[in-house]
């Protein structure tokens, strides 16, 4: 089955940019989605189709695919956006949904 | 606006069964799929299961096929997920999420809590 995997955390200081890793066997060539999930709350997209927001999202968010990694990057950093980052493909050769296993991204 | 809300959630013995609802509104639900997610004490998200517009196609994740079953009604906008046989390992927060146009699960409801027990 197919594996996405993520580091645990990533610690960031308010105004630095945050960079999340999601990597993949050959992932450059699927459409990858990130959800931003804060404790206690629904999980929210902030990212689809490699790297495009959803309205609402600022555009200090912004995503990349090549390879076998994909990437969400926050620049600017505010402490609203202390979160578990999740990303996710569309396996189709099982017809699976795939998430990777989150990130606690800490604003320090 | 769009609105996902479960219900079905409780404590329940392992080997048991419990069914699971999730009530649509705010967007024509005949035209979208339907995933459920789930998510243990703790740790990350987990796909579940898909089902297509029209109920004609469903898919499930490894960890739960051939004990759980996916379903809808379109004329009462709800999804359901029959969960049988169910494990220590079932127990989870259920999302009921919308497959998007874009790829993405674009909306989930907050969840419905599956505690198995005994």
């Amino acid at each position: 089955s197919y594996v996405l995997t993520q580091p645990p955390s990533v610690s960031v200081a308010p105004g630095k940019t945050a960079i999340v890793s999601c990597d993949g066997n050959n992932i450059g060539s699927k459409s990858v989605q990130w959800y931003q999930q804060k404790p206690g709350q629904a999980p929210v997209v902030v990212m689809y189709s490699d790297t495009d927001r959803p309205s609402g999202i600022p555009e200090r968010f912004s995503g990349s695919n090549s390879g076998n990694m994909a990437t969400l990057t926050i620049i600017r950093v505010e402490a609203g956006d202390e979160a578990d980052y999740y990303c996710q493909v569309w396996d189709s050769s099982r017809d699976h949904w795939v998430f990777g296993g989150g990130t606690k991204v800490t604003v320090l | 606006q769009v609105q996902l809300v479960e219900s079905g959630g409780g404590v329940v013995q392992p080997g048991r069964s419990l069914r699971l609802s999730c009530a649509a509104s705010g967007f024509t639900f005949s035209s979208y799929g339907m995933h459920w997610v789930r998510q243990a004490p703790g740790k990350g998200l987990e796909w579940v299961s898909f089902i297509s517009d029209d109920g004609s196609y469903t898919s499930y994740a490894d960890s739960v096929k051939g004990r759980f079953a996916i379903s809808r009604d379109n004329s009462k906008n709800k999804v359901y997920l029959q969960m049988n046989d169910l494990r220590h390992e079932d127990t989870a927060l259920y999302f009921c999420a919308r497959d998007g146009e874009d790829d993405s699960f674009d909306s989930w409801g907050q969840g419905t809590l599956v505690t198995v027990s005994s």
